[in-house]
């Protein structure tokens, strides 16, 4: 199985800060790799695949880079709402795997 | 609007089963792949298996495999996840989501409860 390993698993940060989260794949996924953010009690909302290109509705502070094994998710300026819990998702190769997740949570 | 509505929580005892329904509508059902996910408390998300609504060919996850199954019903467009020998470690919220470059839309998760 690919092993994704994300970092940090949690961080503090104040509103129009800039976030970076990290993704890491213990073999290469080319281009599939995907982001997610989750909030308490909902289910997880796709905001990037393709490891850079943002779903139809997501604002454009949020962006992806990255290839084969290492990726980043940055939130350019965050805002109240973003605060969550974010995931990486690897989807070239079955078991799909996911990060363990980044809480971001409010300074 | 394309819409993933799951079935209701569920409690149930260890070694018992559990089978839950996620129903689509809003796009063509045999079209796309269906997944489930399941993250339990204090976890992240873990891929269960896919399966073709057209066909009902299936993959599943080793960790599940023997366990899980999941079958689908083209007449309601529906797809089912049926987990047996339930245990204590398989309490989690449990999603079903289409596929389309990766996971697009998600149901809004369903609440299995093991417990004695």
């Amino acid at each position: 199985d690919i092993q994704m390993t994300q970092s940090p698993s949690s961080l503090s940060a104040s509103v129009g800060d800039r976030v970076t989260i990290t993704c890491r794949a213990s073999q290469g996924v080319r281009n599939h790799l995907g982001w997610y953010q989750q909030q308490p009690g909902k289910a997880p909302k796709r905001l990037i695949y393709a490891i850079s290109t943002l779903e139809s509705g997501v604002p454009s502070r949020f962006s992806g880079s990255g290839s084969e094994t290492e990726f980043t998710l940055t939130i350019g300026s965050l805002r109240p709402e973003d605060f969550a819990t974010y995931f990486c998702l690897q989807y070239i190769i079955s078991p799909w795997t996911f990060g363990q997740g980044t809480r971001v949570e409010i300074k | 609007q394309v819409r993933l509505v799951q079935s209701g929580a569920e409690v149930k005892k260890p070694g018992a089963s559990v089978k839950v329904s996620c129903k689509a509508s809003g796009y063509t059902f045999t079209n796309y792949y269906l997944h489930w996910v399941r993250r339990a408390p204090g976890q992240g998300l873990e891929w269960m298996g896919i399966i073709g609504p057209g066909d009902g060919s299936t993959s599943y996850s080793q960790k599940f495999q023997g366990r899980v199954t999941l079958t689908s019903d083209t007449s309601t467009s529906a797809v089912y996840m049926e987990l047996n020998s339930l245990r204590s470690e398989d309490t989690a919220v449990y999603y079903c989501a289409r596929q389309l470059w990766s996971l697009d839309y998600w149901g809004q998760g369903t609440l299995v409860t093991v417990s004695s």
